[in-house]
């Protein structure tokens, strides 16, 4: 079945560091990816949908200048924090839409990067 | 609006216990999908079960059950004989065409089967 991976899973850096996680369709092209955030004990929020070719849309209250996301291919969607600090640390997923002809278009999820920033 | 509900934050049982994970939803969509997914403390989403908005059979598998009342605008999931291996957060989910493809996740709530 359709995979999506999600690399690194765990990252520990300092502050002031930019980080990159890479979001990957395995088998299938996504045209659609999407960024989510899960602060400790609470939901995934949709932080941005990231278009191949086009610039992402974010949602309100993210930063895009801090968020940056590239969607350069259509199997792979990067979202970098840029110049992370302590309140920057949570799990960060992304999800890639599948093509579909049908009325609905399955989505997967990746297995989450743990950003922790001392 | 779209939106989930998940009033149980935390729930303990003791295992071969039966527990029911209450999810209530909200969209102004005629046609719209609802999800469960477990998530363990690896973190990881592992999706359980999709549902669209016009079937309202309900549905099992294995000791997993679900029931779909779009009356009460309701999607609640069962653990039938609950084992150590189901503790973890469970999330139930909106996804929508109409509203760009995202998903609407609830709060989660978090299981606990005691030994």
């Amino acid at each position: 079945g359709a995979v999506v991976s999600q690399h690194p899973s765990r990252v520990i850096c300092k502050s002031g560091t930019s980080v990159k996680i890479e979001c990957r369709s395995l088998d299938f092209q996504a045209t659609t990816m999407f960024w989510y955030r899960q602060f400790p004990k609470q939901s995934l929020m949709l932080m941005a949908t990231s278009n191949e070719g086009s610039k992402a849309t974010y949602e309100q209250g993210v930063e895009k200048d801090k968020f940056l996301i590239n969607h350069a291919s259509l199997t792979l969607s990067t979202l970098t924090v840029t110049s992370a600090h302590p309140e920057d640390s949570s799990f960060y997923i992304c999800s890639a839409r599948v093509p579909s002809t049908g009325g609905f278009w399955p989505q997967h999820f990746g297995d989450g990067t743990r950003l922790s920033i001392l | 609006a779209q939106k989930v509900t998940q009033a149980q934050t935390e729930i303990s049982v003791v295992e071969k216990e039966d527990v029911t994970l209450d999810c209530v939803y909200e969209t102004r969509d005629t046609t719209y999908y609802l999800f469960w997914y477990k998530q363990p403390p690896s973190g990881e989403l592992v999706f359980l079960i999709r549902r669209n908005s016009f079937d309202e059979q309900n549905e099992i598998s294995g000791r997993y059950s679900w029931n779909f009342q779009k009356s009460t605008s309701s999607f609640n999931f069962t653990i039938t004989a609950s084992q150590v291996v189901d503790s973890a957060v469970y999330f139930c989910a909106q996804h929508s065409l109409n509203t760009g493809n995202q998903f609407y996740f609830g709060t989660g709530t978090s299981l606990t089967v005691i030994p």
